[in-house]
This record gives structure tokens, C-alpha cells and sequence, in this order.
């Protein structure tokens, strides 16, 4: 079974409007999850990360992303998206002995 | 601070030839991570080390794959006889131990891409 599914393989939007990138995990404990972003040809670079402390966490470039414990769900939010947030974005879960489990990601891309 | 280092950022092989990836953690770390990322799905762990001992080489795939981090610093990735299959792009990765025995998160290098024809 998946541990960590995206739920779209693509999102597009428009410049200046709301983002919203879906991802669902599977844990029979608490896990501690992030988001990771990868420009094209570069390196992966963590978002945000949620480890058991306030449910709301908030990163960089203006992203959010909320810890829904009775939905199993950790889905990121932007409010206004900008020509440099296209790229492929990571939902993560890290295990009790500090595996990494990535979802197959999500390609964003920003219409002018 | 500098980031993971990683070389070379592309590779063109022909199947059946050997190939060595380079990777330089941010200092300090100790660990060290190698995965590899297929064309369209998130990166698969290859090995894991802490300092220089290996901690999980469960799905590496060791009929080809090697993988060494002599001194505990710098690690090579090796494939031989690469196949078809192993195109893809391989990332290294490092994290440290913090005071009460967890990891902090993971950075990551830009990856090495790898194309076997």
C-alpha cells in the first residue's frame, strides 16, 4: 500500500491565484511530514515540515500546509500563486527510524 | 553555508559500462544518503551511511550497485555493468544527529542524471 499518495499528478493555474497541491499518507502512528520542491536540474529544497507540533505550518515563498489527523492528510496551500512557484512539489513522510517515503510528486505549472 | 555537492550533474553511458557518481555532504554531517529518482516518481533509497558504515543497503541492488564512504566525509556511487533501467537521476542526500538522538531533515544536492543507452 502507498504510504504517501498525491492525489494530482498535475496542477496548473494562473498567476495570482490560489495553489492547492493534495497529498494523503498512511501511518499507524503520528509521522512527521514535509514538502519538498524541485526546480527543474536542481537540488531538492524542504517547503515546510510538520513534527507533531502546531497543526498549521507555515514555510517558505508564502506556503502553507495544514496536519489533518482524521483525514490523514497533509495537503499545501498558497494563496497567490507566482510564475516561480512552477515545479515539482514532494509530500514526504518520514518514518519512526527516519526513513524518507515520497509520494511520486506533483508538476505545477503557472499560467501567465 | 554550502549545500551537498555533487558530480557530475550529467552522464551518457552506453549499457554494459561502469559509472561513478561523486558526493560531498554539507559539513558536519553524518549522514549521508543516496537515492535514485526514475523519470516520474519520487526518489527510492539506495544506501544509507552514518559516518563511514553503512546503516541500510536494503534495496540497493548489490549485484551492481556499490556504494563507499571511506573517511566518513565524501561517498562515490558506483554502477557496474549499468543497464537500461538504472537511467534515472541520483540524488545524495545528508542529515546530522541532533542532541536527543533524532535527525534533522534532510538537504539534498542537485543530483547526477544519468542516461544509459
Amino acid at each position: 500500500a502507498q504510504s504517501v499518495t498525491q492525489l494530482d499528478s498535475h496542477v496548473s493555474v494562473s498567476e495570482g491565484t490560489p495553489v492547492l497541491l493534495r497529498c494523503n499518507y498512511s501511518s499507524s502512528y503520528s509521522p512527521s511530514l514535509f514538502w519538498y520542491v524541485q526546480h527543474p536540474n536542481k537540488g531538492l529544497q524542504l517547503l515546510l515540515k510538520y513534527t507533531s507540533a502546531a497543526t498549521l505550518v507555515k514555510g517558505i515563498n508564502g506556503f502553507e500546509a495544514e496536519f489533518k489527523k482524521s483525514e490523514t492528510s497533509f495537503h499545501l496551500t498558497k494563496p497567490s500563486a507566482h510564475m516561480s512557484d512552477a515545479a515539482e512539489y514532494f509530500c514526504v513522510k518520514r518514518s519512526n527510524d527516519y526513513k524518507l517515503s515520497f509520494g511520486a510528486g506533483t508538476t505545477v505549472t503557472v499560467r501567465a | 553555508e554550502a549545500g551537498v555537492a555533487q558530480s557530475p550533474r550529467y552522464k551518457i553511458i552506453e549499457k554494459r559500462q561502469s559509472v561513478a557518481f561523486w558526493c560531498n555532504p554539507i559539513s558536519g554531517h553524518a549522514t549521508l544518503y543516496w537515492y535514485q529518482q526514475i523519470l516520474g516518481q519520487g526518489p527510492k533509497l539506495l544506501i544509507q551511511f552514518q559516518n563511514n558504515g553503512v546503516v541500510d543497503d536494503s534495496q540497493l541492488p548489490k549485484d551492481r550497485f556499490s556504494a563507499e564512504r571511506l573517511k566518513g566525509v565524501d561517498s562515490t556511487l558506483k554502477i557496474q555493468p549499468a543497464k537500461l533501467e538504472d537511467s534515472a537521476v541520483y540524488l545524495c542526500a545528508s542529515s546530522f544527529k541532533l542532541a536527543g538522538g533524532t535527525y534533522n531533515e534532510q538537504f539534498f544536492g542537485p543530483g547526477t542524471r544519468l542516461t544509459v543507452l
